[in-house]
C-alpha cells in the first residue's frame, strides 16, 4: 500500500521561502509510471495543481502558470521523496498543501496534508 | 486550462434519498485513443485530503459503496448517490486530468435535509 508523508513547517514569514516534503512509501519517486504532484487547497483558490516532477528516461517538471515564477519541485531519489519549494510568498499563499501520487491519470493516493500560514 | 464547473454549489437530501451532482469541462476530457474520460470524482470530508472515488468517468474504486455511481462523457458528467448516508456528508470534487494542469471543480457541499 502506497503512502505519502508529508513535513515541513506550518509558517512561513511574508518574502521567505516555503518548503515542504513527501516521503514516499511503497513506490518510488523514479517509478516510469506515476508523476509526483503538489496540490493546494484555500478558501478563496479551491483545489488549485502547482506542479509535478516525474521520470521517463530523464527529469521532467511541470508547473502551473500561476507560481511557476516562484516554484521548484525536486526528486530526492536517494530519499525517495520529493519537494515542494515556493519563493517569496504572500499571505495569499496561505493554505494547505498536498502531495499526492498520479498514476494511471488517477490522483490516487494523497498526504495527509500540510496547514501553512503565511504571517509575520 | 481546462475549466471545470459544478452545480449545484450546496446540496441538502434527506436520509435515503437521491443525490445528484453534475460536472461540466469547458472542452472534452475524453481521449480518443483509448475512449476514457479523464474525469474523476473526490470525497474530501473536513480535516482529511480529498478521497478517490471514481475514475475514468464512471469506475468505482476498491472499497468504495456501489450507491455511488458516475456517468457522462466528453464534457458533461454525474455523480449519483442512490441512496444518501449519514455518512456520505462531505464536499464533493470533479478533477479532470487530461491535461495540465490538471483542474478541480469548485466543490459541491452535501448535507442532509
Amino acid at each position: 500500500q502506497v503512502q505519502l508523508q508529508q513535513s515541513g513547517p506550518g509558517l512561513v514569514k511574508p518574502s521567505q521561502t516555503l518548503s515542504l516534503t513527501c516521503a514516499i512509501f511503497g513506490d518510488s519517486v523514479s517509478s516510469n509510471s506515476a508523476t509526483w504532484n503538489w496540490i493546494r487547497q484555500s478558501p478563496s483558490r479551491g483545489l488549485e495543481w502547482l506542479g509535478r516532477t516525474y521520470y521517463r528516461s530523464k527529469w521532467y517538471n511541470d508547473y502551473a502558470v500561476s507560481v511557476m515564477s516562484r516554484v521548484t519541485i525536486t526528486p530526492d531519489t536517494s530519499k525517495s521523496q520529493f519537494s515542494l519549494q515556493l519563493n517569496s510568498v504572500t499571505p495569499e499563499d496561505t493554505a494547505v498543501y498536498y502531495c499526492a501520487r498520479l498514476s494511471g491519470n488517477l490522483m490516487d493516493v494523497w498526504g495527509k496534508g500540510t496547514t501553512v500560514t503565511v504571517s509575520s | 486550462d481546462i475549466v471545470m464547473t459544478q452545480s449545484p454549489d450546496s446540496l441538502a437530501v434527506s436520509l435515503g434519498e437521491r443525490a445528484t451532482i453534475n460536472c461540466k469541462s469547458s472542452q472534452s476530457v475524453l481521449y480518443n485513443s483509448n475512449n476514457k474520460n479523464y474525469l474523476a470524482w473526490y470525497q474530501q470530508k473536513p480535516g482529511q485530503p480529498p478521497k478517490l472515488l471514481i475514475s475514468w468517468a464512471s469506475t468505482r474504486q476498491s472499497g468504495v459503496p456501489d450507491r455511488f455511481s458516475g456517468s457522462g462523457s466528453g464534457t458533461d458528467f454525474t455523480l449519483t448517490i442512490s441512496s444518501l448516508q449519514a455518512e456520505d456528508v462531505a464536499v464533493y470534487y470533479c478533477q479532470q486530468c487530461y491535461s495540465t494542469p490538471y483542474t478541480f471543480g469548485q466543490g459541491t457541499k452535501l448535507e442532509i435535509k
